[in-house]
C-alpha cells in the first residue's frame, strides 16, 4: 500500500514569491491535514480538508491557503513569501483515526 | 487553553539503558492520544494510539501508557537505531487536526 507523497521535496524561493505544495494522500483516506514544522514552533496544524472542504484551520495568516480535488489529492499555497516561512511543510492522510504522514517538502525562502 | 507538554526535551541512554518519556496533556474530551517517531529531515512515523486511561500497547522495546492526565512511552534496553525525536500528539474533535508537543529527542549511545 502506497504511503503519502509529497512534492517536491525541496524548494528555494525568493521573498515575495508564491509556492504551491502537493500531497497525494493512501489510497481511500479522504481526510487531509498540512502542518508546518519549525525548530522554535514545531509542529502547528495549518488546516484539514475532508472531502473537498475545509473542516479545520489553525492560527496562520490568509497567505496560507489551500484545496483538495475530488481524488483527494490536496494542495497548499503560500502568497507573498516571508522569510519566516522556512520550514519543513508536512501533510498528513487520515483514515478512521490515525494520521499518516509524508516525508515533507523543505520550503526555503531567501 | 489545549496543550501538550512533553519531558525531557532531550535525553541521552547507553545502549540497554531503560527510561521512560513523559506526555502530559490539557485538553477536553480526549479522543486520541497519538506516539511519532521522527528521524532527522522526515516526516513522523506512526507509532501508537491510545483512547482511553488504562489503555497499554506495545511494540518490540516501546510500550505506551495512558492516563487521564499524561501518557508515558517506555522504551525498554534501547538500541542506538531507537535514536530519534519522539512527539506525542492529541486529538479532541473527531477531526484530522492533531496537536503536538515540542518532543523529546531521544540520544541512545552504544
Amino acid at each position: 500500500k502506497a504511503g503519502v507523497t509529497q512534492t517536491p521535496r525541496y524548494l528555494i524561493k525568493t521573498r515575495g514569491q508564491q509556492v504551491t505544495l502537493s500531497c497525494s494522500p493512501i489510497s481511500g483516506h479522504r481526510s487531509v491535514s498540512w502542518y508546518q514544522q519549525t525548530p522554535g514552533q514545531g509542529l502547528q496544524f495549518l488546516f484539514e480538508y475532508f472531502s473537498e472542504t475545509q473542516r479545520n484551520k489553525g492560527n496562520f495568516p490568509g497567505r496560507f491557503s489551500g484545496r483538495q480535488f475530488s481524488n483527494s489529492r490536496s494542495e497548499m499555497n503560500v502568497s507573498t513569501l516571508e522569510l519566516g516561512d522556512s520550514a519543513l511543510y508536512l501533510c498528513a492522510s487520515t483514515g478512521d483515526t490515525e494520521a499518516f504522514f509524508g516525508q515533507g517538502t523543505r520550503l526555503t525562502v531567501v | 487553553e489545549d496543550q501538550v507538554t512533553q519531558s525531557p526535551e532531550a535525553l541521552r541512554l547507553q545502549e540497554g539503558e531503560s527510561s521512560s518519556l513523559n506526555c502530559s496533556y490539557t485538553v477536553s474530551g480526549l479522543r486520541g492520544l497519538f506516539w511519532y517517531r521522527q528521524d532527522p529531515g522526515k516526516g513522523p512515523e506512526f507509532l501508537f494510539t491510545l483512547y482511553s486511561a488504562g489503555e497499554e500497547k506495545e511494540k518490540e522495546r516501546l510500550k505506551a501508557t495512558l492516563t487521564k492526565k499524561e501518557s508515558f512511552l517506555h522504551i525498554t534496553a534501547p538500541k542506538p537505531e531507537d535514536s530519534a525525536t519522539y512527539l506525542c500528539a492529541v486529538n479532541y474533535d473527531n477531526t484530522g487536526k492533531l496537536i503536538f508537543g515540542q518532543g523529546t529527542t531521544l540520544q541512545v549511545k552504544p
